[in-house]
């Protein structure tokens, strides 16, 4: 039962051009959500995150926008550049039920083209 | 400052072994987590520790797997007669105070291969 979904396994971008990574998700109960950045070798690295009161959460080049109805959420990043090439997984979790653990995505690879 | 550090780096071990993984969290950070990557897969939850008691470990696969926190800092994670399925790269991630919506700062992992 996969609760956080990213169906797109690899995605590649232009350098400068607009990167979008999406997410799904079922529980109705998550109420916080996250991307982490993860390089090869290397442990995921909090990026930004969004309260589910919010819809749309901005950092520098990266934003991260929530459709609560929907239940979906993208990330943003404009201009990308080649080092965010990198794999991104979106996290959820239910800060008020369960303890504060994150429930992950299966990720999507992100190559940036110089 | 040091981040978390997980030792070792990479285990190779035989079916039907026993495995110990470290992980040193950032000091001060009260909530400790551990999580394990499979091939293709995100992370997947398997215990939080508050200090030095585990406040959910219901990540945990089955009862070869066991973890400690004994003096609140390190962890140790055990597996008892391995499994080659439970070869994944063990990850552990820490947070300040363990409340919700705390960035978890993960280490490194530990790349753990069952022949």
């Amino acid at each position: 039962d996969q609760q956080v979904k990213q169906n797109s396994p690899s995605l590649s971008v232009q350098e400068g051009r607009i990167s979008i990574l999406n997410c799904d998700y079922t529980n109705s109960m998550f109420d916080y959500f996250l991307w982490y950045k993860k390089y090869p070798a290397e442990g995921p690295t909090f990026l930004i995150s969004i309260s589910s009161i919010k819809d749309k959460n901005e950092d520098g080049r990266f934003t991260v926008f929530l459709n609560k109805s929907a239940k979906h959420l993208s990330l943003h990043i404009v201009p990308s550049q080649p080092g965010d090439s990198a794999v991104y997984f979106c996290a959820a979790s239910d800060r008020v039920r369960a303890t504060n653990k994150l429930i992950f995505g299966t990720g999507t690879l992100l190559a940036v083209q110089p | 400052g040091a981040g978390v550090s997980q030792t070792p780096s990479n285990k190779v071990t035989e079916k039907g072994k026993y495995v110990e993984l470290r992980c040193d969290p950032i000091s001060g950070h009260t909530a400790l987590y551990w999580y394990r990557q499979s091939l293709g897969q995100g992370p997947e939850f398997l215990i939080y520790f508050q200090g030095t008691g585990a406040a959910d470990d219901s990540g945990l696969p089955n009862d070869r797997f066991f973890a400690v926190r004994p003096e609140g800092s390190v962890s140790t994670l055990k597996i008892q007669r391995t499994e080659r399925g439970d070869s994944a790269v063990y990850l552990c991630a820490s947070s300040p105070h363990g409340v919700g919506g705390e960035t978890q700062y993960f280490g490194p992992g530990t790349r753990l291969l069952v022949l």
